[in-house]
Parts: C-alpha cells; structure tokens; sequence
C-alpha cells in the first residue's frame, strides 16, 4: 500500500539549534516529493519538489534532501519564525494523486 | 494577485443541511482540488478537476458532489451534511496534471456539523 510517514509529530527546538524532519515512502515509481509549510488557519505554502535519489534544494535555512525511501527537511539555525507544521507529499507515477503525510509541527522557542 | 480564494471562512450547519463552498482561482490554472484535513489523518482528496468540464472521485468523495462551473471556480456541495464531515476543506489548484506540479492552496473553511 502507498504510504507517507512523518516523524516526529511534534518537535520543539530552541533557537539556533539544528534539527531534522523526516518523510519516509513507500509507493511505486514515485514522480515527486513536495514540501510544504502550513501556519496555523493557513493553507499549505509550498516549499520545495524533490524528483531523484540525491536531489537536494535549498532555501534560507531550509534544505531538503531526498533517497529512495525517505526524505530529510534539514533546519539549520532555527528562528522562531520557522514554527509551523510540515507537510510531506507524494505523487507517484501513473497518477494524479497527491498522498500527503501528517506533518511535523515544529515550534521554535526564542 | 489572490492566488486561490475560499468562501466562506467558518461556517457551522446542523446534521441533514446542506451548503456549497466557493473556490475561485485567478491563476489560470488548468486543475484544481478540494482536499479535507482532519486531525492526525493528512490532507485527502475529495474530488478532483483536471479540467473545465471534468471531475474525478478522489480518496472520500462520499457526502459530496462538485460543479467546475468554469476555469476559474470548483464548488464542493454538501447535501446532507454529517458530523463526520466536520473538518477543515481546503481548496488547491496548479497548473496541470501532466507533470509534477505543485499545489497552491486556499486559506480553507472550517466546517463543523452538529
């Protein structure tokens, strides 16, 4: 069966100190995995696509980086405004469809 | 630019009402998605439009039914409303289904059903 897992669901870090958000997979030909940003009363923001094992993108000080099982969203120096949930999603080929995973909510302490 | 627009905000009905969720998108993008998001389950999708014209059942379109009255609007229509479709609704659209396209979604609608 097609599956998105998240983990943590939740993770509280202090300012400054790096972490990681993992996304692990299990579909058959996966064509994409997206990242999202979800504040609170918002609707996801999307933030990245990765396509292929070893694919990595960057932005600001987040880094997203992907194999054939799993995806890593890296926080490098968090600020207090980087809380929000995380969103993993799949789409895998032959399909429309988007399997999304249920977030990991991140909260940054000052 | 508004990007994707969701009507109404809140909205609180009694079991057996019915309503319509407005969702317009001023992108011109090709398909568009009605997704609900209920805690520790993910978002999943209700109805899909690839196109005007056109619409799919997604993963829990049971309850509702959908009109893509042009390119720019997808409604989702509640017509007996339950409480086990008190949620969040979120409305997505992107520019086609052809290649890995990402989602632009709408700020949602919360929905309780007593």
């Amino acid at each position: 069966e097609d599956q998105v897992t998240q983990s943590p669901e939740a993770l509280r870090l202090q300012e400054g100190e790096s972490s990681s958000l993992n996304c692990s997979y299990t579909v058959s030909g996966l064509r994409g995995l997206f990242w999202y940003r979800q504040d609170p009363g918002k609707g996801p923001e999307f933030l990245f696509t990765l396509y292929s094992a070893g694919e990595e993108k960057e932005k600001e000080r987040l880094k997203a980086t992907l194999t054939k099982k799993e995806s890593f969203l890296h926080i490098t120096a968090p600020k207090p405004e980087d809380s929000a949930t995380y969103l993993c999603a799949v789409q895998f080929s032959g399909t429309y469809k988007y399997i999304f995973g249920t977030g990991t909510r991140l909260k940054v302490l000052a | 630019n508004a990007g994707v627009t969701q009507t109404p905000k809140f909205q609180v009905l009694k079991t057996g009402q019915s309503m319509t969720l407005q969702c317009a998108q001023d992108m011109n993008h090709n398909s568009m998605y009605w997704y609900r998001q209920d805690p520790g389950m993910g978002l999943r999708l209700i109805y899909y439009s690839a196109s005007e014209g056109t619409t799919d059942k997604g993963e829990v379109p049971n309850g509702y039914n959908v009109s893509r009255l042009n390119k720019r609007e997808f409604s989702l229509r509640l017509e007996s409303a339950a409480p086990s479709q008190t949620s969040v609704y979120f409305c997505a659209s992107s520019e086609s289904r052809l290649t890995n396209e990402k989602l632009f979604f709408g700020s949602g609608t919360q929905l309780s059903v007593l």
